[in-house]
């Protein structure tokens, strides 16, 4: 059963419009929430968190929402820039957890020029 | 800043072969690490993880085990390996004890045929 879900395998947008990647959880007791960036034959870098008790988070482009009645949060991404396609990993963890990660399948995402 | 090394990049093994996977971290000490694997069409599934020298959990029963003989070393094994082993095996590290895995090596592509 999986508790982290991103149900968009793969999403493409135009240069300099807005991405917007979901994700779903199931578990009321996460209570942080991370998005990983992955290019091919590389490992995952950290992106954006957000704690439980906000419900929004941003760092410059990027701009996390957390949406803890509907469990689901997302990350928006504006203007969306080439550079920004690769795969997208949501996570979550909850207090106590050691910060062991529970991770969505991911989202490619591809920005055409 | 921290950095990990994982090695090797891809590795093509056999059958009931054994396996080593290293990984070294640089630039903090007294992390926590993770093993994490991606099998085909799933997400990161975390194996172990280790808190100190000596010291490791296990996420999910398998035929892999780990080890973590330095402060910065944490290495993960088999003797026998099965083909449903097959993934991308990524490292990770926790600097500082932070409830974040900010970190990941560039990953490992094991197929074993």
């Amino acid at each position: 059963d999986q508790q982290v879900k991103q149900n968009s395998p793969s999403l493409s947008v135009q240069e300099g419009r807005i991405s917007i990647l979901n994700c779903d959880y199931t578990n009321s007791m996460f209570d942080y929430f991370l998005w990983y960036k992955k290019y091919p034959a590389e490992g995952p870098t950290f992106l954006i968190s957000i704690s439980s008790i906000k419900d929004k988070n941003e760092d410059g482009r990027f701009t996390v929402f957390l949406n803890k009645s509907a469990k689901h949060l997302s990350l928006h991404i504006v203007p969306s820039q080439p550079g920004d396609s690769a795969v997208y990993f949501c996570a979550a963890c909850f207090r106590g957890s050691q910060g062991n990660l529970i991770f969505g399948k991911g989202t490619k995402l591809s920005v055409k020029p | 800043s921290q950095t990990i090394h994982q090695w090797p990049a891809t590795l093509v093994q056999p059958v009931g072969s054994p396996l080593s996977l290293e990984c070294t971290v640089e630039g903090t000490s007294n992390p926590n690490l993770y093993w994490y694997r991606q099998a085909a069409g799933r997400g990161l599934q975390l194996l172990f993880y280790s808190v100190g020298i000596g010291q490791i959990s296990s996420e999910v029963p398998q035929n892999l085990s780990a080890s973590r003989p330095q402060d910065r070393q944490f290495i993960l094994s088999s003797k026998k390996l099965l083909l449903s082993d097959s993934g991308f095996y990524l490292c990770a590290c926790d600097p500082g004890g932070r409830r974040t895995v900010s970190f990941f090596g560039q990953g490992t592509r094991l197929t074993v045929v």
